[in-house]
């Protein structure tokens, strides 16, 4: 997973909370991108970031904030969580053309 | 928004048989992407294929890319079970940004 990691990797959380997922890499990569998968939807863009503090939304932005303190940590926060963000997070970093992903944090919310 | 939409959604071959997906996409591309993503797992680059590239071939994958279609296929030889995944398609929407299809699951059956 290319210096990858993501935390915690498994989550029950209750609708109203909420909830921070955290992305570390350990390639010194520029960009990062949180993505929700969904059957039948693929993969979707939440936000990314191009650098420390230089954030911007994806497609699927409502609901969800990111910071990015230092190179290798972009956190993603559900500020409070619904039922409509279960879903399993990925967090990626780009090289040349290249995307490599985490290994993904399965999100569900009761 | 997909921009990248791969067909069939699903594939079930025997070991040892080809496996063939394809992929359209709406607009003018710089590359194309092939990803493969394991049961529970990050997605992982298989191949680039750039717009003046007409095939391309690494190990026992070869992806073709039509321009004039918008489209490409990938075709995986003597199947393995190992080659049991999703794959997905991916066309960049700018330099660093990706867009996803939902991808093909393919079975390979012992």
């Amino acid at each position: 997973d290319a210096g990858i990691t993501q935390s915690p990797r498994h989550k029950v959380t209750e609708t109203g909370t909420p909830v921070t997922l955290r992305c570390h890499q350990t390639e010194n990569h520029r960009y990062m991108y949180w993505y929700r998968q969904d059957p039948g939807h693929g993969l979707r863009l939440i936000h990314y970031s191009y650098g420390v503090k230089d954030t911007d939304k994806g497609e699927v932005s409502d609901g969800y904030s990111v910071s990015r303190s230092k190179t290798e940590d972009f956190l993603l926060t559900l500020e409070s969580a619904t039922s409509s963000q279960t879903s399993v997070y990925f967090c990626a970093t780009l090289e040349g053309y290249e995307q490599y992903f985490g290994p993904g944090t399965r999100l569900t919310v009761t | 928004s997909q921009q990248g939409e791969e067909d069939p959604q699903a594939l079930s071959i025997q070991e040892g048989e080809n496996a063939t997906m394809n992929c359209s996409y709406k607009t003018s591309i710089n590359n194309l992407q092939w990803y493969r993503q394991n049961s529970g797992r990050g997605l992982v680059h298989l191949i680039l294929i750039r717009s003046n590239e007409r095939e391309k071939h690494s190990g026992r994958l070869r992806v073709t890319l039509d321009t004039s279609k918008k489209s490409s296929s990938l075709l995986i030889t003597a199947s393995r079970a190992a080659d049991t995944a999703s794959y997905f398609c991916a066309t960049p929407s700018n330099d660093y940004k990706l867009s996803f299809g939902a991808g093909t699951t393919v079975t390979v059956r012992a």
